[in-house]
Formats: structure tokens, sequence, C-alpha cells
């Protein structure tokens, strides 16, 4: 079964950056992911889509300071020089048989 | 710019029915498959239907089979969600996204409550 496993929970101090977790459950370690932002009472942002291979495509108007990477059935995102509007919820998605979505339980970022 | 803009949401009885739309503007609505997603109260995001780029193909979750059914007009730049015998736990924001690369909309609350 496809599932994605997300930490509920992370924090980093302004200005420092942050590497959050996405992992792929067994037998599904190729699959590409795509990363999703949620700020406090507002819609989802798509911020990128992250391949198995760490190659990554970011959406538009999204800052230099989010970037992908991978390591087996690991995706990861990094934010560096964290600033108070990146404090959100932080979803991984992927994309089952049939172009279905599953995305994980998501992140919650705590900037302090 | 991606503009995904929903409506149609609102206050409705168990049992009851509501159909929610979505306005793309901003991209060749015609050219990318859709999605539904929707969040319950303090929840995550959950997906519920998705729809092909000329509408011949969709899926649903399990949870929503038979009860909910997605459609398209290209002309009209629109997605649709008609939702029939709706629960207590069909309560949630209910998004619209453009997959491939995504993009979402703000979304429209749905309650259903007596």
């Amino acid at each position: 079964q496809l599932v994605l496993t997300q930490s509920p929970s992370a924090s980093a101090s302004l200005g420092a950056s942050v590497k959050l977790t996405c992992t792929l459950s067994s037998g599904h370690s190729s699959y590409a992911i795509a990363w999703h932002q949620q700020q406090p009472e507002k819609g989802p942002r798509y911020l990128m889509k992250l391949n198995n291979d760490g190659s990554h495509n970011k959406g538009d108007g999204i800052p230099d300071r989010f970037s992908g990477s991978s390591s087996g059935a690991e995706r990861y995102l990094t934010i560096s020089s964290l600033q108070s509007e990146d404090e959100a919820d932080y979803y991984c998605q992927t994309w089952g048989t049939g172009i279905h979505w599953v995305f994980g339980g998501g992140t919650k970022l705590t900037v302090l | 710019e991606v503009q995904l803009v929903e409506s149609g949401g609102g206050l409705v009885q168990p049992g009851g029915s509501l159909r929610l739309s979505c306005a793309a503007s901003g991209f060749t609505f015609s050219s990318y498959w859709m999605h539904w997603v929707r969040q319950a109260p303090g929840k995550g995001l959950v997906w519920v239907s998705r729809i092909n780029s000329d509408g011949s193909s969709t899926r649903y979750a399990d949870s929503v089979k038979g009860r909910f059914t997605i459609s398209r007009d290209n002309a009209k730049n629109a997605l649709y969600l008609q939702m029939n015998s709706l629960r207590a736990e069909d309560t949630a924001v209910y998004y619209c996204a453009r997959d491939g690369p995504g993009g979402w909309g703000q979304g429209t609350l749905v309650t259903v409550s007596s």
C-alpha cells in the first residue's frame, strides 16, 4: 500500500534552516512526490515536484530558499533563511495507480 | 498566473445534495488533469476525486464513490463536483487543484448538519 509518512511537527529558529522529511512506503522508493505549503487559514500552495534522483521543479514564484532532495525512499524539503511566513503546515503528495493523489499527514513547522 | 476559484459550498442537511464549481483562469484548462481535495476542520488534506483533461476518465476515493460525481466543461474552463447523499463526515473545506504542475484554489466550505 502506497503511504507517505511525515513527522507531525518541526521547529527551527528565525534565519536558520530546516529539513522536512517525507518517507515513501516499502516498494515505492522510486516515486516522485510534490510538496505543498499551507499557511494558517489559507489554501495550500504548490511548492515543487521532487523526483527520486533529487531533481525538482518549483512552482511559479517559489523563492530560492526552498529546495528539495532525495535519498532512497526519503524525500526532503529544505527551507533556508527561515522567515516568519514560513510557519505553516507542509504536505507531501504522490501519485497512485490511475493518477489519484496520496497525501502524507503533514508537518507543522514552527518558526521560533 | 494560475487562478482557481471555488464556489457552491454551504450548509446542507444530511442526505442532501450540493454542487461545487471551480472557475479556472490563467492557463490552458483543457490541457490539465484536475482534482478535488478536502480538509475537515483541524485535519490534513484528503484526496477526493480526479478527472483527466478531456473528461473521459474519472476516479474517486472509496469514501465518496457512488455519491460524488466529478465533471468538467472545457469550453467554460470549469470543474464541478456533484455531491449527493451527503453525510456529516463530508463536512470540510473543498479545494480544486490542478495537476502537473500543481495549483490550488482558496477552497469552499461544505457543512453537513441538521
